[in-house]
């Protein structure tokens, strides 16, 4: 089982707006910046998104992230087939030794 | 920008010690602006950490692999590698190695598929 809680399946039809949650707790998402990462099929994961709601250069504006407390979502505004891909969580974690930890993913699905 | 590569042997026997480098490019291994890190994802699951160096050679290990796990740095050759000794066939994985900024950006290489079995 993962550290942070991810729903593990997401759908939503072209055009449509999709969120994405992630849970965690006050030594991981309540103290630390929180990344997404992206992963198609056979392929590494692409960081999506980094210290909250950033976008590293080259991710569209579709793609945004915001934190409250020990939560974060990732939003996915005009669904586009080429968005159907795995999405994960992640976060430093702040107990004796540092870590990162990760959620489980979502699978979206856009149909 | 950063870019990363991962290389090793892609069967391992079980009992065995899984060794992977990661060689870099684009950036500095010394440098303070990163540190370094392996991650992996056994088929059809989600995302292991497993370990993190740090330019002052401090080091941090998931707690579930740090008896087994070795993390070091080669500034000769623009390196760093993950040594995981006594593997069964559950370190069967994708492992990536990646580079994390101080601007809060990180760099992956494509992975490697390491197979644990006799």
């Amino acid at each position: 089982q993962s550290v942070l809680t991810q729903p593990p399946s997401a759908s939503g039809t072209p055009g449509q707006r999709v969120t994405i949650s992630c849970s965690g707790s006050s030594s991981n998402i309540g103290s630390n910046y929180v990344n997404w990462y992206q992963q198609l099929p056979g392929m590494a994961p692409k960081l999506l998104i980094y210290s909250n709601n950033q976008r590293p250069s080259g991710v569209p504006d579709r793609f945004s992230g915001s934190k409250s407390g020990t939560s974060a979502s990732l939003a996915i505004s005009g669904l586009q087939s080429e968005d159907e891909a795995d999405y994960y969580c992640a976060a430093w974690n702040a107990t004796l030794t540092g870590t990162w930890v990760f959620g489980g993913g979502t699978k979206l699905t856009v149909l | 920008q950063l870019q990363l590569q991962e290389s090793g042997p892609g069967l391992v026997k079980p009992s065995e010690t899984l060794s992977l480098i990661c060689t870099v490019s684009g950036g500095s291994i010394s440098s303070s602006s990163y540190y370094w890190g392996w991650i992996r994802q056994p088929p059809g699951k989600g995302l292991d950490w497993i370990a993190s160096i740090f330019y002052s050679g401090n080091t941090d290990y998931n707690p579930s692999l740090k008896s087994r796990a070795t993390i070091s740095v080669d500034t000769s050759k623009n390196q760093f590698s993950l040594k995981l000794s006594s593997v069964t066939a559950a370190d069967t994985a994708v492992y990536y190695c990646a580079g994390y900024g101080d601007n809060g950006l990180d760099y992956w290489g494509q992975g490697t598929l390491v197979t644990v079995s006799s």
